[in-house]
């Protein structure tokens, strides 16, 4: 079945630093790949989403590439600020129903 | 356009009692997902409806549990006997076809004690 691997958290930065947060996957067919973010208080959001392989995703200065030679989609932010402070969720899509598999999350917290 | 909307947001119940919540989509989505989150974990598929068809269920929702979608339009998802496990935020999420986006609501933090 569909699975999706998230690195273990949390996540503590200092403003300004770079943000790497790893995701994997494994499914059947040919998913897309999202990443959606929970703010303090908040629904969950797309923050980015990918649906081809070497695709790239971006918003908001975050970008995840697409691969599919590693099964992998990780987030990357150059320079971190205090309002990223969110949990952060990789998820994939597949099929026709489009449900989605989510990873376990991971809590970032920047600190100014 | 107002997202989605669920009601109530918090609910506290007993256990053995029957509890229901709503779901208002985005008004020209045709699909409708529920989602059950626990602490500490990701959200997990529970159903779907296109339309007012409730297309897929999930092994995760038991005899206990009913959703429908009647008009194609809000949906309600009902937990019968409520047991302490049940205990956990409910989402939903809609979008307007294959590959669209999912857009999810507040959800619906569920206590049973």
């Amino acid at each position: 079945g569909n699975s999706v691997t998230q690195m273990e958290g949390p996540v503590t930065l200092s403003e300004e630093a770079f943000l790497t947060i790893n995701c994997t996957y494994t499914a059947t067919g040919y998913p897309s790949l999202f990443w959606y973010v929970q703010y303090p208080g908040e629904g969950l959001q797309l923050l980015l989403k990918a649906t081809k392989a070497d695709d790239k995703g971006s918003n908001k200065g975050f970008e995840a590439t697409y691969r599919k030679e590693t099964t992998s989609f990780h987030l990357e932010k150059g320079s971190v600020q205090v309002s990223d402070s969110a949990v952060y969720f990789c998820a994939l899509g597949t099929g026709a129903n489009s449900k989605l598999t989510f990873g376990k999350g991971i809590t970032l917290s920047v600190r100014p | 356009d107002t997202g989605v909307s669920q009601d109530p947001r918090h609910k506290i119940t007993k256990r053995g009692q029957n509890v229901t919540f709503r779901c208002d989509p985005i008004s020209e989505h045709n699909r409708l997902y529920w989602y059950r989150q626990t602490l500490g974990q990701g959200p997990e598929f529970l159903t779907y409806f296109q339309n007012e068809a409730q297309l897929e269920k999930s092994r995760l929702l038991s005899d206990r549990f009913s959703a429908e979608r009647p008009k194609g339009s809000f949906s309600t998802l009902e937990i019968q006997r409520t047991e302490q496990g049940d205990s956990a935020m409910y989402l939903c999420a809609s979008n307007s076809g294959s590959g669209e986006t999912q857009y999810f609501g507040p959800g619906t933090r569920l206590l049973v004690l």
